[in-house]
């Protein structure tokens, strides 16, 4: 089965600033997906970007960048010019292409200080 | 594109009492949909797949006759918590998965709290 493993419980970051939350997981697959998603107070999830597993190029969504090291299994979301409205439970997900269920991490959750 | 709607978005009942949870795709057709728990400052927690059509597949650890799952059309899949106890408060989400890999839809989740 496969684990998704996020250790750091809390983080926080000054506005403006860059952060990067880390993500490990383990899986004997070669194909998969590797989401980050965001749950604001509300509770939606909220798609923040998504890696092919045989992509070797890293995603980037305007100010959120991925750095995917597959062969160490790491998969770590970088947060640039952090802003206020970032500042929610960021989930680490693994979906596999065999039955596209999804995997979550234990969250990590980031706050953006003024 | 790709809507999945979840009604209620809070729901409160006596303990003993069954509640359903709709999660209904909009815009598109979903063979398969996912039922998640998320207690709180938690992770979300699969609990099973929903078919079309067929069987949904239950996590382990995850009571398949207190927690029915029925999917009977490609737009909708349903969660019924029977006789609901204080221990099954929590927040369920459901998702849908769509078209290639890339698609995956959550819901807005069901608050359920059983007094």
């Amino acid at each position: 089965a496969q684990t998704v493993t996020q250790s750091q419980p809390e983080m926080s970051v000054q506005e403006a600033e860059t952060v990067t939350l880390s993500c490990t997981y383990d899986t004997s697959e070669n194909n998969y997906y590797l989401f980050w998603y965001k749950q604001p107070p509300s509770r939606q999830m909220i798609l923040v970007i998504r890696q092919e597993a045989y992509k070797q190029q890293n995603a980037t969504e305007n100010r959120f960048s991925v750095n995917f090291q597959k062969a160490a299994k790491s998969f770590s979301l970088k947060i640039s010019d952090s802003q206020l409205g970032d500042t929610a439970m960021y989930f680490c997900a693994f979906m596999s292409s065999n039955n596209n269920d999804m995997r979550f991490g234990a969250g990590t959750r980031l706050t953006v200080k003024p | 594109g790709a809507v999945v709607s979840q009604h209620p978005s809070w729901v409160i009942c006596k303990s003993g009492t069954s509640v359903k949870i709709e999660c209904r795709s909009l815009d598109f057709q979903a063979t398969t949909m996912f039922w998640y728990r998320q207690f709180p400052k938690q992770s979300l927690m699969l609990m099973a797949t929903s078919n079309e059509g067929s069987k949904a597949t239950y996590e382990q650890g995850v009571e398949k006759d207190k927690f029915l799952i029925n999917h009977a059309s490609l737009t909708l899949s349903t969660l019924t918590v029977t006789s609901a106890h204080p221990e099954d408060s929590s927040f369920y989400i459901c998702s849908a998965h769509w078209g290639s890999n890339y698609g995956y839809t959550f819901g807005s989740g069901t608050r359920l709290t059983v007094v």
